[in-house]
């Protein structure tokens, strides 16, 4: 059973088109995040949702609009894609906003921009 | 195959030994830490914490040690097996879990 899935894994387009990234999570928990890993394999996070809210939004370009329908579900979308955009975007979930929850990361999504 | 990360600090220990892994953390304020581990084109994946009220914590076959007097955190991996092999990074929580991530550090086990 996959604790934390997102889709797809590998993602190839090119520069000025929209995509997204779905992510799940089935560990009944309340709070999702995204985190960008770039080429130096430096994880950085991009935003947290807990409960649905947004509670983190770590300056991230308004080209990225995270969505969370629901708690099991935060979703990526990106529009007018750039090349710097190139790197995996990671979906992660924790038990809650309580700093002493570790966090479950799906595996990735490779985002190459061309 | 892969070419990120070859630029990554690497530890190299032959198979059986004893690894150690360094890290430095950037905030005093910090009073929750993790270590992950990250094997290729997965995600990371959980390996121990510990909280700023203490100095120590074992697991299974890993021991992470904490000095807050120099902001560095440590990650000891007994018999350290081929399986060990991944990056390994270090992390800090600044509140809301707001996780911060230090650099990464490559675990090389040969047999």
């Amino acid at each position: 059973d996959t604790a934390v899935s997102q889709t797809p894994k590998y993602l190839v387009t090119q520069m000025g088109n929209d995509k997204s990234i779905k992510c799940e999570q089935n560990l009944g928990h309340d709070t999702m995040y995204w985190y960008k890993q770039d080429s130096k394999k430096f994880l950085k996070i991009m935003f947290s949702y807990n409960n649905k809210e947004l509670i983190i939004n770590e300056t991230v370009p308004n080209r990225f609009s995270p969505k969370s329908p629901d708690k099991a579900h935060l979703n990526l979308h990106i529009n007018s894609l750039e090349l710097g955009d190139s790197a995996v975007y990671f979906c992660a979930s924790s038990q809650d906003l309580n700093r002493n929850s570790p966090l479950h990361f799906g595996n990735g999504t490779r985002l190459t921009v061309t | 195959g892969e070419s990120v990360g070859l630029h990554l600090p690497t530890l190299s220990v032959q198979e059986g030994d004893n690894s150690i892994i360094n890290c430095a953390y950037s905030n005093s304020a910090s009073d929750y830490f993790i270590w992950y581990k990250q094997e290729s084109g997965k995600g990371p994946q959980f390996i121990i914490d510990i909280r700023s009220n203490m100095d120590k914590r074992q697991g299974q076959r890993v021991t992470v040690l904490l000095n807050k007097t120099v902001k560095h955190l440590s990650l000891q991996i007994a018999a350290t097996q081929p399986g060990d092999s991944a990056v390994y990074f270090c992390a800090e929580s600044k509140g809301y879990n707001k996780l911060i991530f230090g650099a990464g550090t490559r675990l090389a086990v040969h047999p």
